[in-house]
Order: structure tokens, then C-alpha cells, then sequence
């Protein structure tokens, strides 16, 4: 059974600062990994999605890597804002037959401060 | 385009009541999901509806539960005789097809209080 941790599960960072989520799952046998961020109150805004056979994803000021073998996957934030504040949550689907069914992190909840 | 759209937004209904939640997927989204997100209990998937194949109920928590998809589109997830530990926010999402190989894309979710 997958099991996915985020470490931290909160961060504090002043506005401007370059900052790193941590995403850790325990089976190997993935077929991608999908970064999300949810607001307070709000539904989940995918931001990255990094298929197995790829190393990393960019979308803007937002990069994210992913290492199989070890089992992590990183998001890299650039000159972070306040408007960055939010849970962001990492998922990925089961392996095998029932790879519809995506096993979420418990998220890091980000507060840049201005 | 329009995305997943979810309501109502909010809920609060009585102990032992029966609420609808309705889920309006993206056009041309094959895939839909249902999950629930707890206090302390992160997000858990209940159901999987694809195409016109049977649905994977495995994630539902008791028999209260029930969801359906017509015409492969709308979905309504049914909870009976609601209790305390229902509450929860109730997300839907949708993809183009099964999520090892495609995008997940979430609702605004509908938050739902029992008293």
C-alpha cells in the first residue's frame, strides 16, 4: 500500500525567499506524481503533474522534481509571494489495477509573510 | 473552458437526515472520483465512476453511501440517515481517462455539516 509523507507539515518564509516542499512515498512502482495547492476553504488547484519517466516539470516560478528510486519528490518555489500562502498536497495513483485512485499526502501548509 | 463545478458549496442538515451532493464533471471527462476530506484524516477516495463500466465502490465508508453517473456526466453522491462523523468536505474530480496516465482536476468541493 502507498504511504505518502510531507515534511515539513508547515513553513513560514519571508516574502522574496526561494523555498523547498518534500514529498516522500514508499512504492516505487508509480506511474506519476501530481502537485497540488488548496486554499483555505477551497477545492484542490492541480499545478504540476511529472510522469514517471520524467525528472521534472516547470510551471512558472514552480518546479518539480522527482526522484523513483528514492522514493521523493520535491517542489521548488522562486521568490516566493504572499499570494504562495495555501496547503500544498502531493498525490499519486495506486500501482496496479486500481490506478485511479490517487493517495494523497497530509500537505504542507505555506505562510509567506509580506 | 468551464471546470468541475460542485454543490451546493455548503451544507448543514440534522443527524439522521438524508443529504444529495451533485458533482458537474468537465465536458468530455470520461473518469470522475468522489473523495472526502477530514479534519486530522486527510483526503480518502470513496468511488470511481468510468465510462459506462461498473463503478469502484471500495472507498465508501458504509452502506449509507451511494453515488451514481448519468449519461456519464452529472453525479450525485447520497449519504442516508447522515451522522456526526459524516461531516466533512466532499470533493469531486474528473479526468480524461484513468488517473495513471492523466490529470486529476478538482472541484471546489461542497463542505458538509452535520448537527
Amino acid at each position: 500500500k502507498q504511504e505518502v509523507t510531507q515534511i515539513p507539515a508547515a513553513l513560514s518564509v519571508p516574502e522574496g525567499e526561494n523555498l523547498v516542499l518534500n514529498c516522500s512515498f514508499t512504492d516505487s512502482a508509480i506511474y506519476n506524481l501530481q502537485w497540488f495547492r488548496q486554499d483555505p476553504g477551497k477545492g484542490l488547484t492541480s499545478l504540476l503533474l511529472i510522469q514517471s519517466s520524467q525528472r521534472e516539470q516547470t510551471s512558472g516560478r514552480l518546479n518539480a522534481s522527482l526522484d523513483k528510486s528514492s522514493g521523493r519528490s520535491t517542489l521548488y518555489i522562486a521568490a516566493s509571494q504572499p499570494g504562495d500562502s495555501a496547503t500544498y498536497l502531493c498525490a499519486l495513483p495506486n500501482s496496479g489495477g486500481s490506478n485511479y485512485k490517487l493517495t494523497f499526502g497530509k500537505g504542507t501548509l505555506l505562510t509567506v509573510n509580506p | 473552458g468551464a471546470g468541475v463545478s460542485q454543490s451546493p458549496s455548503n451544507k448543514v442538515t440534522e443527524k439522521g437526515k438524508d443529504v444529495e451532493l451533485r458533482c458537474d464533471p468537465i465536458s468530455g471527462h470520461t473518469a470522475l472520483y468522489w473523495y472526502r476530506q477530514s479534519l486530522g484524516q486527510g483526503l480518502e477516495f470513496l468511488i470511481y465512476f468510468q465510462g459506462n463500466s461498473a463503478p469502484d465502490k471500495s472507498g465508501l465508508p458504509s452502506d449509507r453511501f451511494s453515488a451514481e453517473r448519468t449519461g456519464g456526466s452529472v453525479s450525485t453522491l447520497t449519504i442516508q440517515r447522515t451522522q456526526q462523523e459524516d461531516s466533512a468536505v466532499y470533493l469531486c474530480a474528473s479526468s480524461r481517462g484513468r488517473a495513471g496516465r492523466n490529470e486529476q482536476y478538482f472541484g471546489p468541493g461542497t463542505r458538509l455539516t452535520v448537527t
